[in-house]
């Protein structure tokens, strides 16, 4: 059965560094999303992306947060500067562009900020 | 905004019983999806279960089933026959069904518990 992966499943990174998320969505898919987990937290939408651009972003997504489909299969999610309060799960998602077959989610990356 | 509520932080069945999982949502608008998402320790999510506000009837999913009362804004779930594989957080989301709106709305979730 096809199946959104994450790369890489948990990463590491110092307060103030650039780190970037990557994930292959279903490769029929046509949006692409990024969404977080704070521990213990409900998860909260950051991004979609279709045709290429940002179809809508949450106030989280601010200016330190980027997206890019750089090829026809990954989706990256990249953080510039990174902060203590970003160490969450994030997951990646995918849709077709019709909503009846859902939104289907990767097996997550967990991000620590140290 | 929309919104999306989940009363029971926590809730715990015996093993081969059934448990309800309740949800509430907040929407102005009269056509939208509703699913349940399961996340064991893994924390991958899973999609459980989809409603179309369109339809009146309930969906089904073998051992899941959801009452969807639309007037009412509830979307509860019912497990049925637990098994210690259900043990999991379990969301309940809404999705616009406006065009171009393709976000999920979560709820806090609800820590479900088998009991053996």
């Amino acid at each position: 059965e096809p199946e959104v992966t994450q790369t890489p499943s948990h990463q590491v990174t110092q307060m103030g560094q650039e780190v970037i998320l990557r994930c292959v969505p279903i490769s029929n898919h046509l949006y692409f999303y990024w969404y977080r987990q704070i521990l213990g937290q409900k998860v909260e939408f950051l991004v979609s992306f279709y045709n290429n651009e940002i179809s809508e972003k949450s106030e989280i997504f601010d200016d330190q947060f980027s997206v890019e489909r750089p090829d026809g299969s990954n989706f990256t999610l990249k953080i510039r500067s990174t902060k203590l309060e970003d160490s969450a799960m994030y997951f990646c998602a995918s849709s077709l562009s019709s909503v009846t077959k859902g939104t289907f989610f990767g097996q997550g990356t967990r991000l620590t900020v140290v | 905004a929309q919104t999306v509520t989940q009363s029971q932080p926590e809730m715990s069945v015996q093993e081969a019983e059934t448990v309800t999982l309740s949800c509430t949502y907040d929407t102005s608008e009269s056509d939208y999806y509703l699913f349940w998402y399961k996340q064991p320790p893994s924390r991958q999510m899973i999609l459980v279960i989809r409603q179309e506000a369109y339809k009146q009837q309930n969906a089904t999913e073998n051992r899941f089933s959801v009452n969807f009362q639309k007037a009412a804004k509830s979307f509860s779930l019912k497990i049925s026959d637990s098994q210690l594989g259900d043990a999991a957080m379990y969301f309940c989301a809404y999705r616009s069904a406006v065009a171009g709106a393709q976000k999920l709305v979560f709820g806090q979730g609800t820590r479900l518990t088998i009991n053996p």
